[in-house]
């Protein structure tokens, strides 16, 4: 079946620091991958997504490239703010599936000043 | 506008009580979902609603019923539940059925005691 791995965190950086999250996924054919965001007692937020090998999903300074030859979706940012201080799941799901979202399991960031 | 709205935003309940959670969206998505989240971990999918004909039910147990009366609104009623049921409790819509992506509304935070 799908599945979805992530690094395990919390990952702690010093505000303006560049940030990557490892995610990598399993899976038959071309799902769709996204990002998403939960922040402190909040739903979750669509932070980008991807529909198809080397497209790159980009969403306020966040970045990610569909790698289909190494099956993965890493999360980037060149610097970061104490406000992005979140947990952050990457998903991926796939047409005839009934739109199923596998997540991977969370990573906590948290940016200190 | 991409809202998902749910009320209300925080839920005690007894063993024998019954109540319901709602869930609206007004972007003309044809596909809508309930999912549980524990603390620390991802959401876990229960039910999603297609064209207003549930779709999908993830073995939940019956003392959750969901309903769909309108393409907008959906409903999660509740009844009998166990202290292990207290969770984050999250709505999503999506334009269809196929892998485009899922909307989250801000959750229900249940506690049943």
């Amino acid at each position: 079946g799908d599945s979805v791995t992530q690094m395990e965190g919390p990952v702690t950086l010093s505000e303006e620091a560049f940030l990557t999250i490892n995610c990598t996924y399993t899976a038959t054919g071309y799902p769709s991958l996204f990002w998403y965001v939960q922040y402190p007692g909040e739903g979750l937020q669509l932070l980008l997504k991807a529909t198809k090998a080397d497209d790159k999903g980009s969403n306020k300074g966040f970045e990610a490239t569909y790698r289909k030859e190494t099956t993965s979706f890493h999360l980037e940012k060149g610097s970061v703010q104490v406000s992005d201080s979140a947990v952050y799941f990457c998903a991926l799901s796939h047409t005839g599936g009934g739109n199923k979202l596998t997540f991977g399991t969370g990573t906590q960031l948290k940016v200190e000043l | 506008d991409t809202e998902v709205t749910q009320t209300p935003k925080h839920l005690v309940m007894g063993m024998t009580n019954k109540k319901s959670l709602k869930c609206e969206q007004h972007m003309g998505h044809r596909a809508m979902y309930w999912y549980k989240q524990k603390a620390k971990k991802p959401p876990e999918l229960m039910f999603v609603y297609s064209y207003e004909k549930l779709s999908i039910n993830e073995s939940v147990p019956s003392r959750f019923s969901p309903e769909c009366p309108n393409s907008s609104l959906l409903n999660l009623h509740l009844h009998a539940l166990q202290p292990e049921d207290s969770a984050l409790y999250l709505c999503a819509s999506s334009q269809d059925g196929t892998r485009n992506e899922q909307y989250f509304g801000p959750g229900t935070r249940l506690t049943v005691t």
